[in-house]
């Protein structure tokens, strides 16, 4: 079974600019996951999809951070402008469904540097 | 507010001993909690759980205690290996019908010395 595959894996530009990052997560996954790891701390989650629906996008910083998973399977996550300090490792994870305690499978993460 | 806290951010622990590894929480809500362990470059990969009916929960070398009254919770891993260096992330959740957010504690790096 293929895991979460995220691209790319390293990235880096200038504040300001604009990035984007994809996942794909585990076929069959209905649970999309992405997750915010700044070094020296745990991964905090910025948004949650279940299908195609957004199910919790309360951390995210909605001014210039924006995520889309457009026929409920690849999701993008985009930040515009990039501000310094938006360096840190940006996860995706994956899970068979919502309900219940369903384990997270995360993917390798992009590491972003804004200089 | 940090409300998984891992105060250890380092652990150096012998080939073939004991690690224990802490965790401690604030938000009595929490109910289920869980470990995760994260290689360089990859993502984290779930290692167990527990939930807060339980104070123990066994898998192979790993165990992990729950202590509800001190909101506390350890993992111990016997014996450790040396594939077992890596960083180690307490979670915890609520129920929440389905919707159970996951937070995270900043982690502890683990160094098995051979």
């Amino acid at each position: 079974e293929a895991g979460v595959a995220q691209s790319p894996r390293y990235k880096i530009i200038e504040k300001r600019q604009s990035v984007a990052f994809w996942c794909n997560p585990i076929s069959g996954h209905a649970t999309l996951y992405w997750y915010q790891q700044i070094l020296g701390q745990g991964p905090k989650l910025l948004i949650q999809f279940q299908n195609n629906g957004v199910v919790d996008d309360s951390q995210l910083p909605k001014d210039r951070f924006s995520a889309e998973r457009l026929k409920g399977v690849d999701s993008t996550l985009k930040i515009q402008p990039a501000k310094l300090e938006d360096s840190a490792v940006y996860l995706c994870a994956s899970s068979l469904d919502l309900a219940g305690r369903e384990t997270q499978y995360f993917g390798p993460g992009t590491r972003l540097l804004v200089l | 507010d940090q409300q998984v806290k891992q105060n250890s951010p380092s652990l150096s622990v012998q080939e073939g001993r004991i690690s224990i590894l802490n965790c401690d929480y604030t938000n009595s809500m929490f109910d289920y909690f869980l470990w995760y362990k994260k290689y360089p470059a990859e993502g984290p990969t779930f290692l167990i759980s527990i939930s807060s009916i339980k104070d123990k929960n066994e898998d192979g070398r790993f165990t992990v205690f729950l202590n509800k009254s001190a909101k506390h919770l350890s993992l111990h891993i016997v014996p450790s290996q040396p594939g077992d260096s890596a960083v180690y992330f307490c979670a915890a959740s609520v129920t929440n019908f389905g919707n159970e957010k996951l937070t995270f504690g900043t982690g502890t790096r683990l160094t098995i010395i051979p």
